[in-house]
């Protein structure tokens, strides 16, 4: 079974300094998707950015990037230009894309990231 | 698109009643899943479908918990008797499924947390 771990409970970053979150995986299949999701005070899970194992270049979305080291199993979450609305609980999750029909999502147990005004 | 949308948005009943909880998916998506996430356990899938058809049911934690998905813009999942122990937020997600690739991305509804006394 694939695990998913975030070893930083709290993170806390400067406004509009860049942060790091991290985020490493265990699993035996070669072909995967991996997501981060945010979680802001209002719960509703946000998709923030999404990287396909089969693609070597990082995924980027604004000010939002990842670094997805296959080998290592490791894919961090990189936020530049933080903003107070970046203030959230983030999670980690991957998805196996070798089997149609295994489509569950193994979360991490998130980071909590709070953002200094 | 209004997104994927669940009520009520909280629950709050006492032991033994049944509760059931509503989600109706984006338009167009063929998969639903239904999520719990408590602080003890972080995220966790509890059964998916697949074009109305349960695929994946392991984590239903027990014969209290059943889910139905009638057609493709409505499903419900219902705890009978319910227990203090099933307080927690229920998310809906819904993605459209590829039958040769595999789930495309989640999207979540803003959950319902229940409280069970």
């Amino acid at each position: 079974a694939q695990t998913v771990t975030q070893s930083q409970p709290e993170m806390s970053v400067q406004e509009a300094e860049t942060v790091t979150l991290s985020c490493t995986y265990d699993t035996s299949e070669s072909d995967y998707y991996l997501f981060w999701y945010k979680q802001p005070p209002s719960r509703q899970m946000i998709l923030v950015i999404r990287q396909e194992a089969y693609k070597q270049q990082n995924a980027t979305e604004n000010r939002f990037s990842v670094n997805f080291q296959k080998a290592a199993k490791s894919f961090s979450l990189k936020i530049s230009d933080s903003q107070l609305g970046d203030a959230a609980m983030y999670f980690c999750a991957y998805r196996s894309i070798s089997n149609f029909g295994n489509e569950k999502l193994t979360f991490g147990t998130g980071t909590r990231l709070t953002i200094i005004p | 698109d209004a997104g994927v949308i669940q009520s009520p948005r909280h629950e709050v009943t006492e032991m033994g009643q049944e509760v059931t909880l509503r989600c109706k998916p984006i338009s167009g998506h063929n998969s639903l899943f239904w999520y719990r996430q408590t602080m003890m356990r972080g995220l966790e899938l509890l059964i998916y479908f697949n074009n109305n058809v349960p695929i994946d049911d392991s984590g239903m934690p027990e014969d209290r918990f059943s889910a139905k998905m009638p057609n493709a813009s409505f499903s419900t999942l219902k705890i009978q008797p319910s227990e203090p122990r099933d307080s927690a937020v229920y998310f809906c997600a819904s993605s459209y499924a590829l039958a040769e690739a595999g789930t495309d991305t989640q999207y979540f509804g803003p959950g319902t947390r229940l409280t069970v006394l």
